[in-house]
């Protein structure tokens, strides 16, 4: 069955610096993967998707995502983290007909 | 813009109550789904629906039912509520379209607390 992981509960970023959240994903095939990003007492807001192509995946707000077959891994990026980004961040692999998995999140904390 | 509302972002009921948590989607998708989302726990799908009176059992189906009379609504229904459903509900939409599944629109969320 398909399983998403992210090893990361939480993540303090300083103002500025660099942003890296992990995911490891289980599918056989060629995933159809997502990031999301929820704001508190919000719904989830896709930030990005992979479905085939280019492996480097431009999203909004400045996000980025690299596809790794060979790691089985979606790793989402930001080169400079903003106070506002400060939210609950969500990784997800399709699981069969319109489903998805996701997994069970980081939190993002930024400092000043 | 697609929205997906919820009828209610807050709620208190007691135990043993019937509760309906009412989702609408207007923009004519196929598929509604409702998750819980609790700590640590992630999102975990309760209900699936892929089409009107369509509906499909998720990972955590036990203490729950769905209605989709209407392609834009679909409801979560808790027979009789426990103190263990207390949670955060989300409701989302998507199209069917292509091979995949396709991204999902979420609602703002139903916070649900028994007594």
């Amino acid at each position: 069955a398909q399983s998403v992981t992210q090893p990361d509960i939480h993540i303090t970023v300083s103002e500025g610096a660099s942003l890296e959240l992990r995911c490891n994903y289980s599918y056989g095939a060629t995933p159809y993967l997502f990031w999301y990003v929820q704001s508190p007492g919000q719904g989830l807001q896709l930030l990005l998707k992979y479905f085939s192509g280019d492996t480097l995946v431009q999203g909004i707000k400045g996000f980025e995502a690299e596809f790794k077959r060979s790691q089985s891994s979606f790793n989402l990026r930001k080169p400079s983290v903003h106070w506002s980004d400060a939210a609950e961040y969500f990784c997800a692999v399709g699981a069969g007909f319109q489903k998805l998995v996701f997994g069970t999140g980081t939190r993002l904390l930024v400092s000043p | 813009d697609v929205k997906v509302t919820q009828s209610s972002r807050y709620l208190v009921k007691r135990t043993g109550e019937k509760v309906f948590l009412e989702c609408v989607q207007d923009m004519d998708h196929e598929n509604m789904f409702w998750y819980r989302q609790d700590p640590g726990l992630g999102l975990r799908l309760i209900y699936f629906s892929y089409d009107v009176k369509m509906k499909e059992k998720g990972d955590i189906p036990e203490g729950y039912s769905v209605s989709r009379e209407k392609k834009e609504r679909f409801s979560l229904i808790l027979e009789s509520a426990s103190t263990n459903q207390t949670s955060m509900y989300l409701c989302a939409s998507s199209f069917s379209r292509g091979a995949g599944p396709n991204e999902q629109f979420f609602g703002p969320g139903t916070r649900l607390t028994v007594l």
